[in-house]
């Protein structure tokens, strides 16, 4: 059982605009930044949006985040088939003084 | 370039021990949080344990709180988690990570290294 709380799966058609929600509490979310991390089949986690919505270099701006209260949300847009992968969201827990993660949402381009 | 490069997996029983290393690169290891993170194949990603630059503040998850260490050597550039007691609930892939501080994003990850533990 994850301490953050996402969907499991999501899905779009190349070009549309796909939104991948993540919950959590005033511990986590309520107090710090969402992290998200996208993960490729067979290879480590890669940060993808962090500080709410700031992408590293490299990562294109069709990935977006926000984040109100205890939620938080990814959007992709301009859906391309290489987004198909698993989606994680993370934060800082004060309660358990450690990184918290969703279980994942896996995103399938059709 | 920032490389993090993961060894000491393997097939160990329940029961006994294993030492897993993250050999760091391409920035000043010294001034960096480390952090472990596992993930059971097929399923999520569960952080392990963080230690900040110079040691002096570690944490641990609850479920391997009493059994694992984790440890780094600055004048090395490594980072180590000393896994005792293994458990065949500690089977996964561990990865060691970077961030600027202990609630830092995690910026750079290792490859991985799976861990199975099983009579």
């Amino acid at each position: 059982q994850s301490v953050l709380t996402q969907p499991p799966s999501a899905s779009g058609t190349p070009g549309q605009r796909v939104t991948m929600s993540c919950s959590g509490s005033s511990s986590n979310l309520g107090s710090y930044p969402v992290t998200w991390y996208q993960q490729l089949p067979g290879t480590a986690p890669k940060l993808l949006i962090y500080s709410n919505n700031q992408r590293p270099s490299g990562v294109p701006d069709r990935f977006s985040g926000s984040q109100s209260g205890t939620s938080a949300s990814l959007a992709v847009s301009g859906l391309q088939s290489e987004d198909e992968a698993d989606y994680y969201c993370a934060a800082w827990d004060d309660s358990l003084t450690g990184w918290v993660f969703g279980g994942g949402t896996k995103l399938t381009v059709l | 370039e920032v490389h993090l490069v993961q060894s000491g997996g393997g097939l160990v029983q329940p029961g006994r021990s294993l030492r897993l290393s993250c050999a760091a690169s391409g920035f000043a290891f010294q001034d960096f949080a480390m952090h472990w993170v596992r993930q059971v194949p097929g399923k999520g990603l569960e952080w392990v344990s963080n230690i900040n630059w110079d040691s002096r503040d570690i944490d641990y998850a609850d479920s391997v709180k009493g059994r694992f260490t984790v440890s780094r050597d600055n004048s090395g550039n490594s980072l180590y988690l000393q896994m005792d007691s293994l458990r065949p609930d500690d089977t996964a892939f561990y990865y060691c990570a970077r961030s600027a501080g202990s609630f830092h994003p995690l910026d750079y990850w290792g490859q991985g290294t799976l861990v199975t533990v099983s009579s």
